[in-house]
């Protein structure tokens, strides 16, 4: 139930593009991206619902591919304040409308000059 | 508008002893969701809760663990005879009333760092 994340850790150049995918073995409602620094809470980055949308937050964007079960989280031109763990969260479709996040195990990115 | 107010942001415990953490959620939200973390590793879902009831508790353990989100004051998450395994970090989220999360983002708390000594 746990969607899967990769790479688990990935390590950029400032500059350099990175791609982090989440999938799921469930059918899915939506996708949530979320992003954690060392010791802070978790904090949002952007939502996806069932449609295949596309959103994008400054140099972030990310994609859905619901037939699939897929989404996948674009960095581009990352900054040293992209560093952190990226952790995708799930939410499977329910008829009941009410499902609690599911989160990955996270992808460590780290930026360095 | 505060965000999501977690407390204690650390609590030392010893074993058998029992730990409640607290998490009042922004305003206007009525939906709190609790999530625990051991280092290194990703958010674990435990308990779904809104007001007076509890949605959906597939991720607490059946023993020890118990949590509420009363009428009135914060949502509690209580842990009775804690063991060194509890030690983590337990977080808070809360979103707004609605059809869950579905068209909305879940705003974190700061967490509860337990330490079970």
């Amino acid at each position: 139930q746990q969607p899967v994340q990769s790479p688990q850790a990935v390590i950029l150049r400032e500059g350099e593009d990175a791609v982090i995918n989440c999938s799921s073995s469930k059918a899915l409602y939506s996708v949530h991206w979320y992003r954690q620094k060392h010791g802070e809470a978790p904090v949002f980055l952007m939502i996806l619902l069932k449609g295949g949308e596309q959103k994008g937050h400054e140099k972030i964007s990310a994609s859905f591919n619901e037939k699939k079960q897929q989404s996948s989280l674009y960095l581009t031109a990352s900054q040293l304040s992209y560093s952190g763990t990226y952790f995708c969260g799930t939410e499977s479709q329910s008829y009941s409308g009410n499902t609690p996040l599911v989160f990955g195990k996270g992808t460590r990115l780290s930026v360095i000059a | 508008n505060a965000g999501v107010m977690q407390n204690p942001r650390h609590l030392v415990r010893r074993r058998g002893q029992e730990a409640r953490l607290r998490c009042s959620p922004m305003k206007g939200h009525s939906h709190v969701y609790w999530y625990r973390q051991l280092p290194e590793e990703g958010l674990k879902f435990m308990v779904y809760l809104q007001k007076e009831n509890i949605i959906d508790e597939s991720g607490m353990p059946k023993e020890r663990f118990s949590a509420e989100f009363p009428k009135e004051g914060p949502s509690i998450l209580r842990i009775q005879q804690v063991v060194r395994g509890d030690s983590a970090a337990y977080f808070c989220a809360s979103s707004p009333p609605g059809r869950g999360l579905r068209r909305t983002e879940a705003f974190f708390g700061q967490g509860t760092r337990l330490t079970v000594v």
